[in-house]
């Protein structure tokens, strides 16, 4: 089976820095996908891990541990326009292309 | 420009009809998407198509049918089977349908929320 887990909510501060975790049980792991979705809009992509370690993305990283079934996203000097769901997305397992959700975590930066 | 589009975006129907969402998509990618999303809920898969002409029940088929006739277009409908219709579709697409480690991130339209009066 597969099983996603990410906390529900979240706030922090603007300028700060805030860490998303997500921890993972699937049958098979052929990659972990990040996005980010405005209420009412389309998800759209952050960032992308297959092997261990930390991708930088400008603001955004994200980080892999697969031994440990673990990622996070670290969101550094948060803006307002930050204030969003952040998904969490397996792929593997069951065939395809496809892939396993988190509930996702609702980030809400406030001054 | 290329891109995936969903029409309409607002769409209300009356219980026990049956109603097609539209998923276009112009990136010439092989694979297609539906997933569903409730308030507070992440993305569950409904079906997905590798290639045209084929399909594979997702997590949450029941309910539901589609075809693929043509790559670009990857209609849903929601019959007066499902139980619940009442959400958030978002159909999505990637380059390819095969499992790999290569990034291919999937590509989303701007979704099409559904009302059942």
């Amino acid at each position: 089976g597969q099983n996603i887990d990410q906390p529900t909510e979240m706030t922090a501060t603007e300028g700060a820095i805030v860490q998303i975790n997500c921890t993972y049980q699937t049958s098979g792991f052929n990659g972990l996908f990040w996005y980010q979705q405005h209420a009412g809009e389309a998800p759209t992509f952050l960032s992308y891990n297959v092997l261990d370690g930390l991708e930088e993305k400008g603001r955004f990283s994200s980080f892999l541990s697969r031994s440990k079934g673990y990622s996070y996203l670290l969101l550094k000097e948060l803006q307002m326009k930050d204030s969003a769901s952040y998904l969490c997305a397996v792929r593997g397992g069951g065939g395809g292309n496809k892939l396993t959700f988190g509930t996702g975590t609702q980030l809400k930066v406030e001054l | 420009d290329g891109g995936i589009t969903q029409s309409p975006k607002y769409l209300f129907r009356k219980e026990g009809q049956n109603v097609t969402l539209s998923c276009e998509q112009n990136l010439n990618h092989d694979a297609m998407y539906w997933y569903r999303q409730d308030p507070g809920q992440g993305l569950r898969l409904i079906y997905y198509s590798q290639i045209v002409n084929d399909f594979q029940k997702g997590d949450i088929a029941e309910g539901y049918s589609v075809s693929r006739e043509k790559k670009e277009s990857f209609p849903l409908t929601v019959t007066s089977a499902q139980k619940n219709p009442t959400a958030f579709y978002l159909c999505a697409s990637s380059i390819s349908g095969e499992l790999s480690e290569v990034f291919d991130e999937q590509f989303f339209g701007p979704g099409t929320r559904l009302t059942v009066l």
